[in-house]
């Protein structure tokens, strides 16, 4: 069954650094473009950050640009999110989601993990 | 940035009623957008993409039509387990961009 298992969020102070991981499954992960799209508490989707199917390519928000980094191993099947210098508008549930397609960079997400709650706060 | 608004920000309708959200980009996106469901606590379902296709197992009675910069996405007959909010989003180019969110409530 194809899935995608977050992990790694918690509550961490501003200024401090959290890696966010996120476990695919069932399907090849090395030919699928991957995202991180995020919700703050009570407001819409944002996207995050994207890794190109051959790691060619990342592409961040302005938002979170020069903060975070966006990795993959794919020994391990999982995808990374490596937050930096965060702030408390970073606080949001974190999400990973899969393009439809194969290789396809920009396409709609159909599987989504279940997100994984980060809090910045003293 | 391509910018999406979506509205209304949120409708209550009775069921059985046609439900009709709008999503306008703030550029010529051709057919890069994308509706998506999502209910309290969970993560977002993709329901149409490519502006009118209906992802598999999604039932019918969603559906989804425009091009260019406005389009529509309609719930032909509400039912109770349609109570959610519906995001639009567009593709065409990064930053991947959502309107605001429509919540959708049983009268």
């Amino acid at each position: 069954q194809v899935q995608l298992v977050e992990s790694g969020g918690g509550v961490v102070q501003p200024g401090r650094s959290l890696r966010l991981s996120c476990a695919a499954s069932g399907f090849t992960f090395s030919t699928y473009a991957m995202h991180w799209v995020r919700q703050a508490p009570g407001k819409g989707l944002e996207w995050v950050a994207f890794f190109s199917y051959d790691g060619s390519n990342k592409y961040y928000a302005d938002s979170v640009g020069g903060r975070f980094t966006i990795s993959r191993d794919v020994s391990k099947n999982t995808l990374y999110l490596q937050m930096n210098s965060l702030r408390a508008e970073d606080t949001a549930v974190y999400y990973c989601a899969r393009p439809r397609e194969v290789a396809d960079s920009w396409d709609a997400f159909d599987i989504w993990g279940q997100g994984t709650m980060v809090t910045v706060s003293s | 940035d391509i910018q999406m608004t979506q509205s209304p920000s949120s409708l209550s309708a009775s069921v059985g009623d046609r439900v009709t959200i709008t999503c306008q980009a703030s550029q010529d996106i051709t057919n890069y957008l994308n509706w998506y469901q999502q209910k309290p606590g969970k993560a977002p379902k993709l329901l149409i993409y490519d502006a009118s296709n209906l992802e598999t197992g999604v039932p019918s009675r969603f559906s989804g039509s425009g091009s260019g910069t406005d389009f529509t996405f309609t719930i032909r007959s509400l039912q109770p387990e349609d109570i959610a909010t519906y995001y639009c989003q567009q593709y065409d180019n990064v930053p991947l961009t959502f309107g605001g969110g429509t919540k959708v409530e049983i009268k």
